[in-house]
């Protein structure tokens, strides 16, 4: 079974900075999920990635498969990327497994 | 843009009743998944659905719960006597062939009182 970890739990940041939220995972996988959870509660996809570097706007993902690690990066963080991030692991079976996600709050 | 929606967004129902979750996939998808999350906690996988039948289930998919696709559009997540512990948010998603990109739903957030 496979345990996806993530970290920090809570982060707050100043408008601007640069962010970086961390993932581990302990059994291979085929690729990564991150994805966006908004107060309402609603999941948004924001990667999948299964090696490498994936870049949309200001998110930046990458993932090492040896270390069986996956970054998300937030570059000039504004307040409206507050929401809880989520990696999601999806390894032979179909399904995702799900980290506990990581509340992001950027101060004005 | 394509969206997985889901009906109703909030459902509040006495214990022991059944309730009926809805979700319309997105529609040239294959695979179809409920997922679900006890507020505060971790989302966790239910059941994934391809080619009409019962692909994959959890441990908490048990005897109380099934999922049908009724027709060619809907796919539904039935809790036959729902019990206080299964407030939940519920997720529906699916994707095009089990590998790719999962879209999922706002979301119905079940409150059994």
């Amino acid at each position: 079974k496979n345990e996806v970890e993530q970290s920090p739990q809570n982060l707050t940041a100043q408008e601007g900075e640069f962010i970086t939220i961390n993932c581990s995972y302990s059994v291979g996988i085929s690729a990564l999920h991150w994805l966006q959870q908004h107060p309402g509660g609603g999941i948004v996809s924001l990667f999948m990635l299964s090696s490498g570097k994936k870049k949309h706007g200001r998110l930046i993902a990458t993932i090492n498969i040896q270390e069986k690690h996956s970054s998300l990066h937030i570059t000039a963080s504004h307040p409206r990327d507050s929401a809880v991030y989520i990696c999601a692991a999806h390894g032979s079976a179909r399904q995702l497994t799900f980290g506990s996600g990581t509340q992001l709050t950027v101060l004005p | 843009e394509p969206e997985v929606t889901q009906t109703p967004s909030h459902q509040v129902t006495q214990m022991g009743q059944e309730v009926i979750l809805r979700c319309v996939p997105i529609s040239n998808h294959l695979y179809f998944y409920w997922y679900r999350q006890i507020l505060g906690q971790k989302v966790e996988f239910l059941v994934s659905f391809y080619n009409n039948e019962i692909s994959e289930k959890s441990e908490i998919f048990d005897d109380q719960f099934s999922v049908e696709r009724p027709d060619g559009s809907n796919f539904t997540l039935k809790i036959r006597s729902t019990k206080l512990e299964d407030s939940a948010m519920y997720f529906c998603a699916s994707n095009l062939d089990g590998n790719t990109e999962a879209f999922f739903g706002q979301g119905t957030r079940l409150t059994v009182v």
